[in-house]
């Protein structure tokens, strides 16, 4: 398995530019979210999903928009890219099953800049 | 809503000593699971423990052992016989149940000195 998978690993865009970061997982997981992680903090959830056709806001969901079309692939969309959103981006995902138990898989992360 | 409060920016161990990294937690829900990872210079986010809240008793998992208290809403990381190798950023997590989010601390930077 190769787990959660995102793509890419470093972008740098200019403000106003859109952008695409991709994130699949190959466990057949239900539930997965996408988090930014700013310098030295903790990471706050921007949107998830319970499954395919299903996505919900997290904590700072402005300036984002996802889909979830199949279990496998949750894609996070920049509409308009700002300085502000320079950040390192992580998807991960968890079992249904699982429950409370169940602890997040991540992906390796991706490291956006823009200028 | 949830939220975790890791009190300690950084802290500082000898190598070989035992560490304790602080974690509280507040929430509404009786059924909720807590969570540490490790986040090395690399970047990546490693799993280290779970509890359970209607667990009796401490996980613990090889070096690490996680220190519940519910009635005063902790979960501090117990890390035996530091090593270097754990110097790290410590993300403290709580899970709420039906959902895949989790809420995270602002994290800990441990360093462990040889």
């Amino acid at each position: 398995n190769a787990g959660v998978t995102q793509t890419p690993k470093f972008q740098v865009l200019k403000t106003g530019q859109s952008m695409t970061l991709q994130c699949a997982q190959d466990m057949n997981h239900e539930y997965m979210s996408w988090y930014r992680q700013d310098p030295g903090m903790g990471l706050r959830l921007i949107h998830y999903s319970v499954g395919a056709g299903i996505t919900d806001q997290g904590e700072v969901p402005n300036g984002y928009n996802v889909s979830r079309s199949t279990t496998e692939d949750f894609p996070l969309r920049l509409l308009s890219a700002a300085p502000s959103q320079t950040s390192v981006y992580f998807c991960a995902s968890t079992h249904t099953l699982s429950g409370i138990r169940g602890e997040q898989y991540f992906g390796p992360g991706t490291r956006l800049t823009v200028t | 809503a949830q939220k975790i409060t890791q009190t300690q920016p950084g802290m500082f161990v000898q190598e070989k000593e035992a560490v304790t990294l602080d974690c509280t937690y507040d929430t509404s829900d009786p059924s909720y699971g807590l969570f540490w990872y490790k986040q090395p210079s690399s970047g990546e986010m490693i799993f280290l423990i779970y509890q359970g809240s209607y667990d009796q008793q401490n996980a613990t998992e090889g070096r690490y052992s996680l220190n519940f208290q519910k009635a005063r809403k902790s979960a501090n990381l117990v890390i035996s016989a530091s090593q270097l190798g754990d110097s790290a950023m410590y993300f403290c997590a709580m899970r709420e149940p039906n959902a895949g989010k989790s809420t995270f601390g602002d994290g800990t930077t441990l360093t462990v000195k040889p």
